[in-house]
């Protein structure tokens, strides 16, 4: 079975540009989570999915940070206007309903904002 | 206070030796504890995870749970250079589906 997909891989972009990261579960599971991962902070989660509906989005660090899942089978987090700030991985996991807090993750898309 | 604490290290240990990765928790109405590996530049890959108090072996790994003591450690019997990696602790804050990680240890097991 295929894991968590995760695009694009890589992304630079300028400061001031909307950034677009995407993510596909794993077929079946029901929970989907967005981390970003920094050297400073370490692995933060930003927001969490379950059945598509948005569950906690207390770690959105602000509005510039919006994230959507509009089928069980995908998910966008969007930054605009993005910042150099921002510049980290952001990782994609997502879990099955019967082990609700087991989460597999997705190889994750390394953001530089210059 | 963190939610959940690790030593960054690095944890350096020779081939064929027990490694000892540390962790404690501050949220008693924690439930469900994890181990991940991560290898540089890649994504944490789930290792270990344990529920109740005591120990859970699983072929050269060991998760040991206090919840009185809010402490959980991993062991690597017979430690190889391919577990060199960042071992990221993680905790479900209570009453939730969110895991809080620590900011994981740093295995270094050298030949």
């Amino acid at each position: 079975d295929a894991g968590v997909i995760q695009s694009p891989r890589h992304e630079v972009t300028e400061m001031g540009q909307e950034v677009t990261l995407r993510c596909k579960p794993i077929s079946g599971h029901n929970s989907l989570f967005w981390y970003r991962q920094t050297m400073m902070r370490g692995l933060e989660l930003l927001i969490y999915f379950n059945n598509n509906v948005p569950i906690d989005d207390s770690g959105m660090p602000e509005d510039r940070f919006s994230a959507k899942m509009p089928n069980a089978s995908f998910s966008t987090l969007k930054i605009q206007p993005s910042e150099p700030r921002d510049s980290a991985v952001y990782f994609c996991a997502s879990t099955p309903w019967e082990q609700a807090d087991t989460q597999y993750f997705g190889p994750g898309t390394r953001l530089t904002v210059l | 206070q963190k939610e959940v604490e690790q030593n960054s290290g690095p944890l350096s240990v020779p081939e064929g030796a027990i490694a000892s990765l540390n962790c404690t928790y501050s949220d008693r109405g924690s439930q469900s504890f994890f181990w991940y590996r991560q290898y540089s530049g890649k994504s944490p890959e789930l290792i270990m995870f344990i529920y109740s108090n005591g120990d859970k072996e699983d072929g050269r790994f060991t998760a040991q749970l206090n919840k009185a003591s809010q402490y959980v450690s991993l062991l690597i019997r017979d430690s190889q250079p391919s577990d060199s990696a960042t071992y990221l602790c993680a905790v479900n804050r209570g009453g939730t589906d969110k895991l809080i990680f620590g900011t994981g240890t740093r295995l270094q097991v050298f030949p």
